[in-house]
Parts: structure tokens; sequence; C-alpha cells
């Protein structure tokens, strides 16, 4: 079964906790993706990666870091740096530019 | 920068309406477009894209350069389009970033 897998669905977290959100593909993609999801925000970017070892900024990276180690995996980590880290995590996968973006079924993270 | 701006957070129409979900970039290179949808209790999937030029589901969409729009349109909507929809952005090239607009929540009514 093919697609892009995020663990865990729902997470929970006392503030001033590192947490990582795990997202794993089998498509054979090449670039990966992290959005956040707010209510009134859209999909705002996080960071992207269009290769191995090589990620990228997105509009909204701060307290946030990533790596992309292996092809098929991208997990995101919230620092305690963010300063609202609550809220939904989705993330994508492409072969690249102007191809179908695929998502998965997000992850939802409440820290209190 | 890129930026997609969708002017309408809500949109109701009557089933068998038109509807017109608005729409609006700014970037100066040659941007490719798309629409992406998300059904009640699903994944985010694409619609459609400028590019291919086709309809998906009775939608249409026209990228209009001068007007830098990209408006999505179906003449009669039905109740099973309601749904998110998010208007995107990729920069083209070999930069593979991907902006999406805040989305319209379209409803359907009987």
């Amino acid at each position: 079964d093919g697609g892009i897998t995020q663990s865990p669905k729902y997470l929970f977290r006392k503030e001033g906790q590192n947490v990582t959100l795990s997202c794993e593909q089998n498509l054979n993609h090449d670039a990966m993706y992290w959005y956040r999801q707010d209510p009134g925000q859209g999909l705002r970017l996080i960071y992207y990666s269009q290769i191995v070892n090589d990620f990228q900024k997105g509009d909204i990276a701060e307290g946030y870091s990533v790596s992309r180690e292996k092809k098929e995996s991208f997990p995101l980590t919230v620092t305690s740096a963010q300063k609202n880290p609550t809220a939904f995590y989705l993330c994508a996968s492409t072969r690249g530019p102007g191809n179908t973006i695929y998502f998965g079924e997000g992850s939802w993270l409440t820290v209190v | 920068a890129q930026r997609v701006t969708q002017p309408e957070k809500l949109l109701s129409v009557f089933k068998g309406a038109p509807v017109e979900l608005k729409c609006n970039y700014s970037y100066s290179g040659s941007p490719e477009l798309f629409w992406y949808v998300q059904y009640s209790r699903q994944r985010l999937q694409l619609l459609l894209r400028h590019i291919s030029r086709e309809s998906i589901k009775g939608f249409t969409a026209d990228l209009n350069k001068g007007e830098t729009s990209f408006h999505l349109k179906k003449p009669f909507a039905q109740e099973e389009d309601s749904a998110m929809y998010y208007c995107a952005l990729y920069s083209g090239g070999s930069n593979y970033k991907l902006t999406f607009g805040k989305g319209t929540l379209l409803t359907v009514n009987p």
C-alpha cells in the first residue's frame, strides 16, 4: 500500500519539551514538505526538501527543525522555541515541481 | 516573494447554481497554479492544474496572467462539491517551493 504515513496521529506534550513528528513515504518521491494548518490560516510552509541531505526553510521555519537523511523520511522536530506549537501538521511529497503533491493524514500536536 | 490570496473564507450557494472560487497570486516569474480540495474527513487532494487545462468533476480554471488570477468555476454546483478548496502556486524552474492560499470553504445547500 503506497503513500505517505504520518505518526503519531495525536500527540500531547508539556510546554518546554521538544517533539518529533514522523513522515515516511514509499512513493520514491524526491521532494518532501511540512505544512502547518491553523483555522483561517490555510497551509503555511515550514520546511521543504528537494533531495536527500538538503532542505530549505519555508515561510514559518522559526522554532522548527528537520532532517533528510533518507529519501523516504522527513521528520519534523517542534522545539521549545516555537511560540505556538499547538496545531495540525501536514506532511507531503512529490516527484518534482509541477507534479501532483500527495498529503499524509496529518498529526495533531497539543502542547499544554 | 510568492503569495496566493483567496479573498473569500466562506462561500455558500444553492445546488444547481454557478460557483466561482477566487484566487489571485503575486509572483514575478511564470508560475504553475493548482487547485487542491479537502473533503470532510479526507486528505487534501489535487483537483486540477493549469498546465493540463482539463476539467475535473465539472470544475475548470483559467490562468489569467494579466489579472494574476486563477479562479475556479463550475456552472452547476452539486451538494458533494461542499469542501475546503485551496489554491496553490509553484514558482517553477528548479525551485520546489509550493505556496498555498488560506482556503475557501464552499457549502452547497440543497
